[in-house]
């Protein structure tokens, strides 16, 4: 069974980057049959989309944080990393790390693959603070 | 964005009583709504893709349903382990949004 695991600072200096990775084990990051991304919680409150990546390395972000945010993988560790630029103090939360299934459609040319935006295992999650 | 409104925000009920939880989106989604449960101090757990296909191993009390705009979550006999907050999830597009949540308190 897959399991995610998030690392990373647990505060963070304002106007500073935040950096976190996702350890992924149990399955690999780089099966054409998964996304990867990271879902965001401030304290008490509800969730947000950050962002997510594929194997091909093809990328999608929640245009209210789309300047500031980028995601990446790393095959050789089996890891895929946030950064989150020029915080302030309303990026204080929870971040999760998910992972996200494709569906495959097979037909005499091939296959076709959708997006599921469902997010169907999550890693435990890492409380970041910003606060100087 | 699709923005997603649950409701009720929170609500009491006894073991064995039947709840329904209410999700809307702002246009029209098809049936591209998730539902997770969370408990506190746990990440998110995946109960319902699709608006009413269960995730393997959820237990058979919780249902869903609905298409379009309305949504709405069900659990059958409630159980003590069915404390916890809801959230629904649109997966119509990205951005991909969530509902406020909604807390289910025995």
């Amino acid at each position: 069974q897959v399991q995610l695991q998030e690392s990373g600072p647990g505060l963070v200096i304002p106007s500073q980057t935040l950096s976190l990775t996702c350890t992924v084990s149990g399955g690999s990051i780089s099966s054409a049959d998964y996304y990867w991304g990271w879902i965001r919680q401030p304290p008490g409150k509800g969730l947000e989309w950050i962002g997510d990546i594929s194997f091909s390395g093809n990328t999608y972000y929640n245009p209210s944080l789309n300047s500031r945010v980028a995601v990446s993988m790393d095959m050789s560790k089996n890891q895929f990393s946030l950064s989150l630029k020029s915080v302030t103090a309303a990026d204080t939360a929870v971040y999760y790390c998910a992972r996200s299934p494709f569906t495959h459609y097979y037909h005499r040319s091939g296959r076709t693959s959708r997006r599921t935006n469902y997010l169907d295992y999550w890693g435990q999650g890492t409380l970041v603070a910003v606060s100087s | 964005d699709i923005q997603m409104t649950q409701s009720p925000s929170s609500l009491s009920a006894s073991v064995g009583d039947r709840v329904t939880i209410t999700c809307r989106a702002s246009q029209s989604i098809a049936t591209s709504l998730n539902w997770y449960q969370q408990k506190p101090g746990q990440a998110p757990k995946f109960l319902v893709h699709d608006a009413s296909t269960l995730q393997t191993g959820v237990p058979s009390r919780f249902s869903g349903s609905g298409s379009g705009t309305d949504f709405t979550l069900t659990i059958t006999s409630l159980q003590p382990d069915d404390s916890a907050t809801y959230y629904c999830q649109q997966s119509y597009s990205t951005p991909l949004t969530f509902g406020g949540g909604t807390k289910v308190e025995i």
